[in-house]
């Protein structure tokens, strides 16, 4: 069976540190994947998503960019971050048979 | 572009009541799929249920099911028999049929279900 995981679950930086957030599909190939923001009480945001190994696209500008050196592996990453980019990220996998996003358990990032 | 609009924020409903959360759109396409997810207070975003738009038959999942209208635009959820762990957030999201399937979603409805 497919599995998602996502890592780490919370992270505390300061402003102007960089950030490397990670997540990697299990028991699928060639997935498409996707890096989702949630602001508190909001709903979700799509930052990124790539539809194969070095293919990114992104939604919106900003702060992050976002890497894909394997089939399984999606990366967001920050040079320097800001206090705009705390919140809760999802990554997430769509199954390609069936046009469905399953996502991971979450990143909580607060940067102060 | 597509939006999805949830006008009910929060609801709450006793134990073992029905509860219907409402959901409309906004779109273009003539194929698409809607969903809803449960976002529990672990904050994983969880399937619920899934319909797609060139079937008239609304989908059923359990206690869950959809009443899909789509002249209307409109994709509510109906939650019989409400559980204590059917307290979440609840989102409906849309998404095109094709290309890279880019989740659009609303902007969530807290519900509560009180013993």
């Amino acid at each position: 069976s497919q599995t998602i995981h996502q890592w780490p679950a919370t992270l505390v930086q300061p402003v102007g540190s960089p950030l490397s957030l990670e997540c990697t599909v299990e028991g699928t190939s060639n997935p498409n994947l996707y890096w989702y923001r949630q602001a508190a009480g909001r709903g979700l945001q799509l930052l990124f998503y790539s539809v194969g190994i070095g293919q990114i696209s992104s939604e919106v500008p900003q702060n992050l960019s976002a890497s894909r050196p394997q089939d399984r592996q999606f990366i967001l990453s920050s040079k320097k971050l800001l206090l705009s980019d705390s919140g809760f990220y999802l990554c997430a996998w769509e199954n390609r048979d069936n046009e469905k996003l399953f996502f991971g358990s979450g990143t909580q990032l607060s940067v102060l | 572009a597509q939006t999805v609009t949830q006008s009910q924020p929060e609801m709450s409903v006793q134990e073992a009541e029905t509860v219907t959360l409402s959901c409309t759109y906004d779109t273009s396409e003539n194929n698409y799929y809607l969903f809803w997810y449960k976002q529990p207070p672990s904050r994983q975003m969880i399937l619920v249920i899934r319909q797609e738009a060139y079937k008239q038959q609304n989908a059923t999942e359990n206690r869950f099911s959809v009443n899909f209208q789509k002249a209307a635009k409109s994709f509510s959820l109906k939650i019989s028999d409400s559980q204590l762990g059917d307290t979440a957030m609840y989102f409906c999201a849309f998404m095109k049929a094709q290309g890279a399937q880019k989740l659009v979603f609303g902007q969530g409805t807290r519900l509560t279900i009180n013993p």
